[in-house]
């Protein structure tokens, strides 16, 4: 069974930094590429960043680019967010996502629970 | 603003034949493949449809997913009471560069 455990949310600062983790299990995670996708409280679902099964190539949102950064370790079994310059609209749950592909971003196949991100003074 | 246009409602009766659309346009419906996800409160989504028209595992073929043009469309055939949730389209947008989401639509079994 795929399982996907987020952890590294809650109360960041305005212009401070966090960093969130995934830690999957169930299944190959090198032969995957992965995702975050994130949900403001109340509002519609919003893609953050993906990156390929060996990390050749990642992708941003427009709203993170150049402030968040996003990393995995297959051999940990572990996939990385690394957030900085936070800002209020990055308040949000943040779902970590098995894509159904490797090389490149096919869809969002399973979802962990999510981990909140609180960017408040 | 969602760069994916969805109704934010839609509803049926039971065992009735429901369509959600998902309008966009030539950077990311026309040129790439629309997905489907279904989330209920307090919970993670769920992929319903990928590629256009294909279901995962275990999604009953109840649901059917087109795509025409810059349009793409859910429906959901013989709709259930368990049917009742949010529903919201994706695709890639060449144009960004991401992956974007329609803003979603409120399913309500009636």
């Amino acid at each position: 069974e795929v399982q996907l455990v987020e952890s590294g949310g809650g109360l960041g600062q305005p212009g401070g930094s966090l960093r969130l983790s995934c830690s999957a299990s169930g299944f190959p995670l090198e032969n995957y590429a992965m995702h975050w996708v994130r949900q403001a409280p109340g509002k519609g679902l919003e893609w953050v960043s993906g990156i390929t099964w060996d990390s050749g190539r990642t992708a941003y949102a427009d709203s993170v680019k150049g402030r968040f950064t996003i990393s995995r370790d297959n051999a940990k079994n572990s996939l990385y967010l690394q957030m900085n310059s936070l800002r209020r609209e990055d308040t949000a749950l943040y779902y970590c996502v098995q894509d159904r592909g490797s090389g490149w971003f096919t869809a969002f196949d399973d979802w962990g629970q999510g981990t909140l991100v609180t960017v408040s003074s | 603003q969602s760069v994916l246009t969805q109704p934010p409602s839609a509803s049926g009766t039971p065992g009735q034949r429901v369509t959600i659309s998902c309008s966009g346009g030539s950077s990311n419906i026309a040129s790439n493949t629309v997905n489907w996800y279904q989330q209920f409160p307090g919970t993670a989504p769920k992929l319903l449809i990928y590629s256009n028209n294909l279901r995962p595992s275990g999604v009953p073929e109840r649901f059917s997913g087109s795509r025409s043009d810059t349009s793409g469309s859910l429906a959901i055939s013989g709709l259930q009471s368990e049917d009742e949730a949010e529903y919201y389209c994706a695709a890639w947008d060449d144009s960004v560069n991401g992956w974007v989401f329609g803003g979603g639509t409120k399913l309500t079994v009636l």
